[in-house]
């Protein structure tokens, strides 16, 4: 039983590049939600999906950042012009239903912006 | 709003000794409590989640924490250190009205000395 997947596991990218992170929610499971760890911190929150729809965005920036989870494929974290301060791990989590289920979370994505 | 403090970011216990690691929420409303464990260059896995239910809450690998609602506590403990315990172990809150939003502490590490 596969758990959570995401790719890529490490991503290098130059400022003013664009990121995107995917992240595969485990079978049967149709919320993600996206978390970014920064150096020596904790995972906040960033944004809740749906199939096909955004429930909760209060953790994303206001600017170059998105996420969408489609009806068929991963869902996606898109950085648009990347800056430094971009670099962290981005972790994604699903769970079956979205009401006190457990979320289970994939390895993360490690993204440095040189 | 809720907040998480893990008290100490390194914690350092022999083999075989009682481990026990602190958080502290606040939160103006019942709140879910959570442990995670991650270890390196891998994502978070659940040690065990303190729902309203019963106040002492048993996890895996024998982990338990207990909910004290006076002291707005929520301490992880584990009578016998093993080598295979050492990681860094993340305390989280959420709302039961938004309980999806995991608030996450900045995390302790613990170390096992043989």
């Amino acid at each position: 039983n596969a758990g959570v997947m995401q790719n890529p596991r490490h991503l290098v990218r130059r400022r003013g590049q664009e990121a995107r992170l995917r992240c595969s929610p485990m079978k049967g499971h149709s919320h993600v939600y996206w978390y970014r760890q920064l150096p020596e911190e904790g995972l906040k929150f960033m944004v809740y999906l749906q199939k096909e729809n955004i429930i909760d965005e209060s953790g994303m920036p206001k600017e170059r950042f998105s996420a969408e989870f489609p009806k068929e494929g991963p869902s996606i974290l898109r950085i648009q012009q990347v800056v430094r301060g971009d670099s962290a791990a981005y972790f994604c989590a699903s769970s079956a239903t979205g009401f006190k289920e457990t979320q289970y979370f994939g390895p993360g994505t490690r993204l440095l912006v040189l | 709003a809720q907040s998480v403090t893990q008290l100490g970011s390194h914690v350092s216990v022999s083999e075989g000794a009682l481990v026990l690691l602190r958080c502290n929420y606040s939160s103006s409303v019942p709140p879910y409590l959570f442990w995670y464990v991650q270890y390196p260059n891998q994502g978070l896995q659940l040690l065990l989640k303190y729902t309203s239910a019963a106040t002492l809450v048993k996890g895996i690998n024998g982990f338990e924490a207990e909910f004290k609602k006076s002291e707005t506590s929520f301490h992880l403990t584990k009578p016998s250190a093993h080598m295979s315990d050492a990681a860094e172990y993340f305390c989280a809150v959420s709302r039961m009205d938004s309980s999806y939003k995991l608030i996450f502490g900045s995390g302790t590490r613990l170390l096992v000395r043989p």
